[in-house]
């Protein structure tokens, strides 16, 4: 099956500092989200983004399927914006990457 | 609109015993997945179901199974508790059947196995 990989796994930075998470899959993809999760287990969706650039406000996304990647920008970081960001690829089946941990200090 | 909820949120079971555990999409929408949350495994995928009937299933054996409802809801069960199947389980819904949609989970049943 379809492999997706992120990097890094663990990213600890201060407030107000930017980041950029990678997502690599291993073949074609026609879906792709990110989610967040919060520290109490709550995954929110960020983007759907199978191609393209997509912002909402501090963050945006970018997936070149062609290449076969997908980044996810945080700007300005704040300390809700710690906790695991998952890149998500598939359909019906979902298959998660093993998450960028995020942590960010005040 | 309400999200997706997920009854109980928490669960405590011996060895051996079996568990039953809730999730009812947001309103309207008909596909329901099921995930286990392990910090060894991360995310898998269980099962998911559309319009009573399961699509899909993951790689996990028969003491994992699942139903779902003429108005959505869904049931996974687990029979004969392992000491592994201690995790976070999350169900997600979505609206469209092809899956080129937004998935929307619930905030997930810890269960612990004891």
């Amino acid at each position: 099956g379809i492999q997706v990989e992120q990097s890094p796994p663990d990213l600890i930075l201060q407030e107000g500092a930017n980041s950029t998470l990678r997502c690599n899959f291993s073949d074609s993809v026609n879906n792709l989200q990110w989610f967040h999760q919060n520290p109490w287990g709550q995954l929110i969706n960020l983007f759907y983004i199978p191609s393209g650039t997509k912002q909402n406000g501090r963050l945006s996304a970018t997936t070149v399927a062609t290449e076969r990647y997908s980044l996810l920008y945080i700007s300005s970081s704040q300390t809700t914006d710690s906790g695991v960001y998952f890149c998500v690829v598939g359909a019906q089946k979902l298959v998660f990457g093993q998450g960028t941990r995020l942590t960010i200090n005040p | 609109k309400a999200g997706v909820t997920q009854t109980p949120r928490y669960l405590i079971k011996t060895r051996g015993q079996q568990v039953t555990l809730s999730c009812s999409p947001i309103s309207g929408h008909r596909s329901v997945s099921w995930y286990q949350q392990t910090p060894g495994q991360g995310l898998q995928f269980l099962f998911e179901y559309f319009s009573e009937t399961q699509r899909n299933k993951g790689n996990f054996p028969g003491r994992f199974s699942g139903r779902q409802f003429s108005n959505s809801r869904s049931e996974m069960n687990v029979s004969t508790l392992e000491l592994g199947d201690s995790a976070l389980y999350l169900c997600a819904s979505s609206s469209l059947a092809g899956g080129t949609d937004t998935q929307y989970f619930g905030p997930g049943t810890r269960l612990t196995v004891l």
